[in-house]
């Protein structure tokens, strides 16, 4: 089974500055899909960003990018230039994709993001 | 824009009570998802449904069952509340694509004393 890693329960940064949160996986597949989701405080979880695995280019989205590290089955988040609206819970996820019956997407238990003025 | 809507925010139950929890996506998405998220776990499939009338079952489905009566709307049923249910429950849908990049409601917060 498909296994998802976050192992930063909480994170802090200061505003304007730089923060990476690490997510690594476990699977035998070689072709899925990796997302990060932020889940802001009393308010519904939304997509970040997200990353084909057969790409080898990493994926950006304004000030958030990732570093996907397909052998090592690595899938960071980093947010640059952090605002206070980044605080946030942050969940990666994995999918096999479109193949029917792989629809799931499995969660890691999240990262807590505290932004500091 | 996509809308994912569930029928309440909060709730407060009796153990043993039936409970329905509804939800609701308005873009024809044909998949739907009920997960259920606690602190240090993170989000936990309970259930899918990739059309009308059907289900899989998720990791923890033991002591909840699903309805799908049409394709906008995905119903997740406590047959007998405990305790143990408390908990923050999650419906999201994702259209049949490459990504499927799943699309979440606000969720509910329910408390079974």
């Amino acid at each position: 089974a498909q296994t998802v890693t976050q192992s930063q329960p909480e994170m802090s940064v200061q505003e304007a500055e730089t923060v990476t949160l690490s997510c690594t996986y476990d699977t035998s597949e070689s072709d899925y899909y990796l997302f990060w989701y932020k889940q802001p405080p009393s308010r519904q979880m939304i997509l970040v960003i997200r990353q084909e695995a057969y790409k080898q280019q990493n994926a950006t989205e304004n000030r958030f990018s990732v570093n996907f590290q397909k052998a090592a089955k690595s899938f960071s988040l980093k947010i640059s230039d952090s605002q206070l609206g980044d605080a946030a819970m942050y969940f990666c996820a994995y999918t096999l994709g479109a193949n029917f019956g792989n629809e799931k997407l499995t969660f890691g238990t999240g990262t807590r993001l505290t932004i500091i003025p | 824009d996509v809308k994912v809507t569930q029928s309440s925010r909060y709730l407060v139950k009796r153990t043993g009570e039936k409970v329905f929890l509804e939800c609701v996506q308005d873009m024809d998405h044909e998949n739907m998802f009920w997960y259920r998220q606690d602190p240090g776990l993170g989000l936990r499939l309970i259930y899918f449904s990739y059309d009308v009338k059907m289900k899989e079952k998720g990791d923890i489905p033991e002591g909840y069952s699903v309805s799908r009566e049409k394709k906008e709307r995905f119903s997740l049923i406590l047959e007998s509340a405990s305790t143990n249910q408390t908990s923050m429950y999650l419906c999201a849908s994702s259209p049949r694509d490459f990504y499927n990049e799943q699309f979440f409601g606000p969720g509910t917060r329910l408390t079974v004393l």
